[in-house]
């Protein structure tokens, strides 16, 4: 059964700084990736998708890695600012099409501060 | 376009009442999804649908019906409320299915319901 969990649950860092957040799975046979960002009593916003064939995506100052063998991703942001406060998940499809379960994680809930 | 939209963004209702959220997209989009957020557990898919007429279980179904009769409406109903329901309820869409490229899913604001 596919688990994904994000560490830390929660981030704070000064405005300015570049930062890391970390997606674990538990099964390495994925179709796809997705990073999303939810602000406080919204929907979902897709960031980035990562298909199992690549290695990154690139949107703006976001990086997304994906390393299926050690069952990581990583969403890279640059020089954070204020506005890039949020909720921060990732979601991993199983199997081998479009159709397979979107497993999420519990997400990191990441403050700039000014 | 107004993407996905979900009504309504607030309910409370009491144990055994049933109620109906509905979720409509204009995107034509074939794929639908209704999935629940509680603190701690993230995201969990109910039901999903691939297409008009077709709709599946996801991880946690029990107490929830769904129909998909248009491409363009996936309501999600509870039969007879619970308070284990409580929970904020996201319907999600995408363009296809099944595709060999990339498919992002669009979700909606979201809708809170509490059970009493």
């Amino acid at each position: 059964k596919q688990e994904v969990t994000q560490i830390p649950a929660a981030l704070s860092v000064p405005e300015g700084e570049n930062l890391v957040l970390n997606c674990s799975f538990t099964d390495s046979a994925i179709y796809n990736l997705q990073w999303f960002r939810q602000d406080p009593g919204k929907g979902l916003t897709s960031l980035l998708l990562i298909q199992s064939s690549q290695r990154e995506q690139t949107s703006g100052r976001l990086n997304a890695s994906l390393d299926k063998s050690s069952g990581r991703s990583t969403l890279y942001i640059a020089a954070s600012q204020p506005g890039d406060s949020a909720t921060y998940l990732c979601a991993a499809r199983s199997g081998s099409s479009n159709t397979g379960k979107l497993i999420f994680g519990q997400g990191t809930t990441l403050q700039v501060k000014p | 376009n107004a993407g996905v939209t979900q009504t309504p963004k607030f309910q409370v209702l009491k144990t055994g009442q049933s109620m109906t959220l509905q979720c409509a997209q204009d995107m034509n989009h074939e794929y639908m999804s209704w999935y629940r957020q509680d603190p701690g557990m993230g995201l969990r898919l109910i039901h999903y649908s691939v297409g008009a007429g077709i709709t599946d279980q996801g991880e946690v179904p029990n107490g929830y019906n769904v129909s998909r009769s248009t491409t363009e409406d996936f309501p999600l109903r509870l039969l007879s409320a619970a308070p284990s329901q409580t929970s904020v309820y996201f319907c999600a869409s995408s363009l296809r299915a099944v595709s060999s490229g990339a498919n992002v899913l669009t979700f909606g604001a979201g809708s809170r319901l509490t059970v009493l």
